[in-house]
């Protein structure tokens, strides 16, 4: 699976966007980008996923760049709730309906931090 | 999002004694189940890949006789620590898989806080 680099840490004030960037230069083309995130003494939280085209869901909206070299994840109007540890992963798409589910591979993701 | 239950939050036992985790898919079947340990201020590492049905896979480094691992139904499986000492003491946390169309996504529980005395 490609690495991805993540900034350390990041703050952001309350109600402002939340733009969270992931380099993955080695990704290839069937390996999907997700993220996920982790608030302090809790298990992840899955929050969305791409492979070539943005995505949105109720959570956040991912961006992809065309060479898909890099992407961003971007919370619209973050709270003091969403303050946690982001982690960008890169994926190779498993052989649907086969029995090899991929791991996940967790480096040390991105520290955000909400601020009033 | 699908949802996956872990049982118990948090435990503390005395050393030599051994400790039982739950897992449980509540509202989907998962074929596979990870288990991944966290320790403080690091990230979480991959311990093995449960299979229902079939024997754990064990990642490098990690005893599988002292980390029993039960995946008898689809949406159950188990971690058990055996002979626990304090340096087993760890954030547990397990994920159980399922599909989104044709990606698969691992959907976590709470995890499990275990202290070792």
């Amino acid at each position: 699976d490609a690495k991805t680099t993540q900034p350390p840490s990041m703050d952001c004030a309350e109600g402002r966007a939340a733009n969270l960037p992931c380099n993955h230069s080695t990704i290839s083309g069937n390996e999907y980008v997700y993220w996920y995130r982790q608030i302090h003494s809790q298990g992840p939280q899955y929050i969305i996923h791409g492979l070539k085209n943005n995505e949105t869901n109720e959570m956040a909206s991912l961006i992809i760049t065309e060479d898909r070299k890099s992407s961003t994840l971007i919370l619209p109007h973050a709270t003091l709730r969403d303050t946690a540890v982001y982690y960008c992963i890169v994926r190779l798409l498993p052989y649907a309906g086969g029995t090899s589910y991929g791991k996940l591979t967790f480096g040390q993701g991105t520290i955000l931090t909400v601020h009033p | 999002g699908a949802v996956v239950s872990q049982h118990p939050s948090r435990v503390i036992c005395k050393s030599g004694t051994s400790v039982k985790i739950e897992c449980r898919s509540l509202d989907f079947q998962a074929t596979t189940m990870f288990w991944y340990r966290q320790f403080p201020k690091q990230s979480l590492m991959l311990m093995a890949t449960s299979n229902e049905g079939s024997k754990a896979t064990y990642e490098q480094g990690v005893e599988k006789d002292k980390f029993l691992i039960n995946h008898a139904s689809l949406t159950l499986s188990t971690l058990t620590v055996t002979s626990a000492h304090p340096e087993d003491s760890s954030f547990y946390i397990c994920s159980a898989v399922t599909l989104s169309g044709v990606v698969n996504i691992q959907y976590f529980g709470a995890g499990t806080r275990l202290s070792v005395l």
